[in-house]
């Protein structure tokens, strides 16, 4: 069974430019989770989505910043007009339907470094 | 705020000793308290985790102890190893919001 796939590994953007970053979720996995890790800190929440639907989104930066998980195909973190700020690596957590324990599954993460 | 503190922030051991990592948190909605386990490069994985209604969980070399009434939780691992190094997080959550709040990290360093 594959983990959370996360595409790219490694992300070099220009200011002003956008980023995709990409997640598919562990097979039979229907939440996804974003995070965002600046260095030598914790993850930080930003979004929760099911298939079609956001959840959660009240760690989301207001602007530029935008999410979606297809009814087929990978979650998709979108960053427009991209600011040095936005350097950090995002991760993306899965998990199964809802039940009593929130288990998390992580990928291996996104680094983006913006020019 | 809903946060939670994790300390210390870096922590080096002798092979064999015990390695303790703590916690506290603010908000007693929380419901859920996991550690995980990230080497660099990595994503977090998960390590072991507690709910409320019980003390002390263990797993292999691996302890969590619980204060509810303290709001604070720990990590013990015991016979530490050199394979341990590595940054630990403390997180937390409530059953309706899903989302996972971390700690800051503790790098763990275990000297051969």
């Amino acid at each position: 069974n594959a983990g959370v796939m996360q595409n790219p590994r490694h992300l070099v953007r220009r200011r002003g430019q956008e980023a995709r970053l990409r997640c598919s979720p562990m097979k039979g996995h229907s939440h996804v989770y974003w995070y965002r890790q600046l260095p030598e800190e914790g993850l930080k929440f930003m979004v929760y989505l099911q298939k079609e639907n956001i959840i959660d989104e009240s760690g989301m930066p207001k602007e530029r910043f935008s999410a979606e998980f297809p009814k087929e195909g990978p979650s998709i973190l979108r960053i427009q007009q991209v600011v040095r700020g936005d350097s950090a690596a995002y991760f993306c957590a899965s998990s199964p339907r809802l039940g009593q324990e929130n288990i998390q599954y992580f990928g291996a993460g996104t680094r983006l470094s913006v020019l | 705020q809903q946060q939670v503190k994790q300390s210390p922030q870096s922590l080096i051991v002798q092979k064999g000793g015990i390695s303790i990592i703590n916690c506290a948190y603010e908000n007693t909605a929380f419901d859920y308290f996991p550690w995980y386990q990230q080497f660099p490069g990595k994503g977090p994985a998960l390590l072991i985790a507690i709910r409320p209604d019980v003390s002390e969980k263990k797993e292999g070399r691996f302890t969590i102890s619980f204060n509810k009434s303290a709001k604070q939780f720990s990590l013990h691992i015991m016979d530490s190893q050199p394979g341990d190094s590595a940054t630990y997080f403390c997180a937390a959550s409530k059953g309706s919001a899903r989302q996972l709040t971390f700690g800051s990290g503790t790098q763990l360093t275990v000297l051969p």
